[in-house]
């Protein structure tokens, strides 16, 4: 019933794997974002896109590479990743600015974990 | 850049009792303020939420208070129940942008 769908919901990848992080969201919102969330830290914003474009990049290495083909959905694309890039990783949605139109919607979240 | 403390990291209360989340920040420019709750296992969803133009807000068992002079702003949760056991995390947020800093979250655990 949430608005913001992620899949998978768990990820066990090697180092040398390639693989995708998929968020579709039924709100008719706006912008679209990845956050990471790891154990006694705050959450971090990764990327913001807005109608499509990106916004924020919030100096992600580029081991992580987004995709927002459309409004509704958005991709985390995963190369060549650390052990240390093991979190929770959370895709969210908004209809607009948040001072302005407030709430974050956020999905289940993926949890990630790199061997 | 935004730096958001949030104390405590955990707290523990007795059913009925009140809890309080302080958070502090760095930019003044900042001026808007949710606040999350995530129960375990599950999403982060926003529970209240306060502007710059006021400096308290209050939803039944829940409210915020805004000092913008100190940069400081609180969550009061009062006759607190097992079922608010979760994670809080404050944020700041500002102009028409898109970016929240979070703070690192405060564990609350209500005892029946």
């Amino acid at each position: 019933e949430t608005g913001v769908t992620q899949t998978p919901r768990h990820l066990v990848m090697g180092m040398t794997n390639k693989k995708s992080l998929k968020c579709e969201q039924h709100l008719g919102h706006n912008a679209m974002y990845w956050y990471k969330q790891s154990a006694k830290k705050p959450l971090e914003l990764m990327f913001v896109y807005n109608f499509k474009e990106q916004t924020e990049n919030n100096s992600v290495p580029s081991r992580f590479s987004p995709e927002c083909p459309n409004s509704s959905h958005l991709f985390l694309h995963l190369h060549t990743l650390q052990p240390e890039d093991s979190a929770l990783y959370l895709c969210a949605s908004s209809q607009g600015p948040l001072a302005n139109t407030g709430e974050l919607f956020f999905g289940e979240g993926s949890r990630l974990t790199v061997l | 850049g935004e730096n958001v403390e949030q104390h405590p990291s955990t707290l523990s209360v007795q059913e009925g009792d009140s809890a309080v989340i302080k958070c502090t920040y760095s930019d003044s420019a900042s001026n808007y303020f949710p606040w999350y709750k995530q129960e375990l296992g599950k999403r982060p969803q926003l529970i209240i939420d306060i502007r710059s133009n006021v400096g308290e807000k209050k939803d039944q068992r829940i409210a915020v208070t805004l000092n913008k002079t100190a940069k400081h702003f609180s969550l009061h949760i009062t006759e607190t129940q097992p079922e608010d056991s979760a994670v809080y995390f404050c944020a700041c947020g500002g102009g028409s942008n898109y970016k929240l800093t979070f703070g690192k979250g405060t564990l609350l655990t209500v005892n029946p």
